[in-house]
């Protein structure tokens, strides 16, 4: 496989239920992150990882916590949600951060379909 | 506060010409961004602009004016399948990307 890839493409929880998100990415970049897209509204970025250190959380409810073992692999695990974050999860990979130059190029998965119930 | 504007929806016919447009108010200014993205499908890289004037390619070209706080997406000989939604993103003082709420475009024929 190549590119971005994310796991499950659908998944429906009820309020109590423990689930992840998976992302894996092919292309040897050194930065991930994970967004949140709800309708009409713009790309909310909650995480971001570099080198496999995290250098951003946007103050994003700690029922969303994020785990990346290694540089080609990101999760977002998932407990007590609010029917409130049923959106799109959207994992991203790019060369680097923090640089004024197309290695700030994202390569964005096809997104993870969250609904909670 | 930081705020990219960029109509919600528009409608072209197929073979037309389109331009989206893209105003912006961010602390500092390192790039702006093109992605299209098809519905359920993942966002998708069309073009950076750092410097001012037009960067072509192929059907599609993106214009940047700093000094305006504005950018526009052109989308010529317009084909069906450039339905989607089109997302315009500034990367700020900080090297944070702004978003906007992106816009979606629909092709008639």
């Amino acid at each position: 496989e190549t590119g971005v890839t994310q796991t499950p493409r659908h998944l429906v929880m009820g309020m109590t239920n423990k689930k992840s998100l998976k992302c894996e990415q092919h292309l040897g970049h050194n930065a991930m992150y994970w967004y949140k897209q709800s309708a009409k509204k713009p790309l909310e970025l909650m995480f971001v990882y570099s080198l496999e250190e995290r250098v951003e959380n946007n103050s994003v409810p700690s029922r969303f916590s994020p785990e990346c073992p290694n540089s080609s692999h990101l999760f977002l695990h998932l407990h007590t949600l609010q029917p409130e974050d049923s959106a799109l999860y959207l994992c991203a990979s790019s060369q680097a951060t923090g640089s004024s130059s197309g290695a700030n190029v994202l390569t964005f998965g096809a997104g993870s379909r969250l609904t909670v119930l | 506060g930081q705020n990219i504007d960029q109509p919600t929806e528009m409608t072209a016919t197929e073979g037309a010409i389109v331009q989206i447009n893209c105003t912006y108010q961010t602390s500092g200014f390192n790039g702006l961004f093109w992605y299209q993205q098809h519905a359920g499908e993942a966002p998708t890289f069309l073009s950076y602009n750092v410097l001012d004037g037009l960067e072509e390619k192929g059907r599609f070209s993106s214009f940047l004016s700093r000094s305006k706080g504005y950018s526009y997406l052109l989308l010529k000989e317009l084909q069906m399948k450039d339905s989607a939604s089109y997302l315009c993103a500034v990367l700020d003082s900080n090297y944070q990307l702004i978003w906007g709420a992106g816009t979606k475009l629909i092709i008639k024929p």
